[in-house]
């Protein structure tokens, strides 16, 4: 099946800093690279997304960036604020398995005022 | 469009007990994964159903675990005799039929605490 590895398990960054949090996956037919944001007692929610057919995709303060040849992608936050404090996580879908989505172990980012 | 509803939020059980989660997909959407997650652990893969069919149910413990989508009303996630480690959040994702992205809607999550 798909593993999903990710790095760190938590990161604290002072407001204003830019936060990078890594992923690695195993099955290389995945070609579909979530990221989703839990917030204390919440469900899951979607930030950010990418594809096989692109390398990097911005979306405000967020850009992920996906290197298909080295099965690894990553996250990056610019100007954290407060509310970004959360537990992150990456995933990849197992294409033999109906892609059923593997998740990373997360990340709790922590931004300081 | 209403997102994916659990129910209950929230349930307490004492050991031994039964356990039942449900879940609606969102509407369109006739796949449903069932995730469990663990105080401060991440999201593990428990069972993968289209309407009246279990696709995947590699993630579910062997025993006291069930669950099934009927053709008719929501998925339900049952859990038998329960013990003080099956205390966890249960989350319910959707995706749409014939799209097949990998692209998931969860729940806000039914959590069970067993005392």
């Amino acid at each position: 099946g798909e593993n999903v590895e990710q790095h760190p398990s938590t990161l604290s960054v002072q407001e204003g800093d830019s936060a990078v949090i890594k992923c690695t996956y195993s099955d290389s037919a995945s070609n579909y690279f979530p990221w989703y944001k839990q917030e204390l007692g919440k469900r899951p929610q979607l930030i950010i997304d990418i594809r096989s057919n692109v390398g990097e995709k911005k979306d405000q303060r967020i850009a992920v960036t996906l290197n298909k040849t080295a099965k690894h992608f990553s996250l990056h936050i610019t100007e954290t604020q407060p509310e970004d404090s959360a537990v992150y996580f990456c995933a990849a879908p197992y294409k033999a398995a109906g892609n059923k989505l593997t998740f990373g172990g997360g990340t709790r980012v922590l931004v300081k005022p | 469009n209403a997102g994916v509803m659990q129910n209950p939020r929230h349930l307490v059980r004492r050991r031994g007990q039964e356990a039942r989660l449900r879940c609606s997909p969102m509407k369109g959407h006739s796949h449903v994964y069932w995730y469990r997650q663990l105080p401060e652990e991440g999201l593990k893969f428990m069972v993968y159903l289209q309407k009246e069919n279990i696709i995947d149910e590699s993630g579910m413990p062997k025993e006291r675990f069930s669950a099934e989508f009927p053709k008719e009303g929501p998925s339900i996630l049952r859990i038998q005799q329960v013990v003080r480690g099956d205390s966890a959040a249960y989350f319910c994702a959707s995706s749409p039929a014939g799209r097949n992205t990998g692209e998931l809607f969860f729940g806000e999550g039914s959590r069970l605490t067993v005392l």
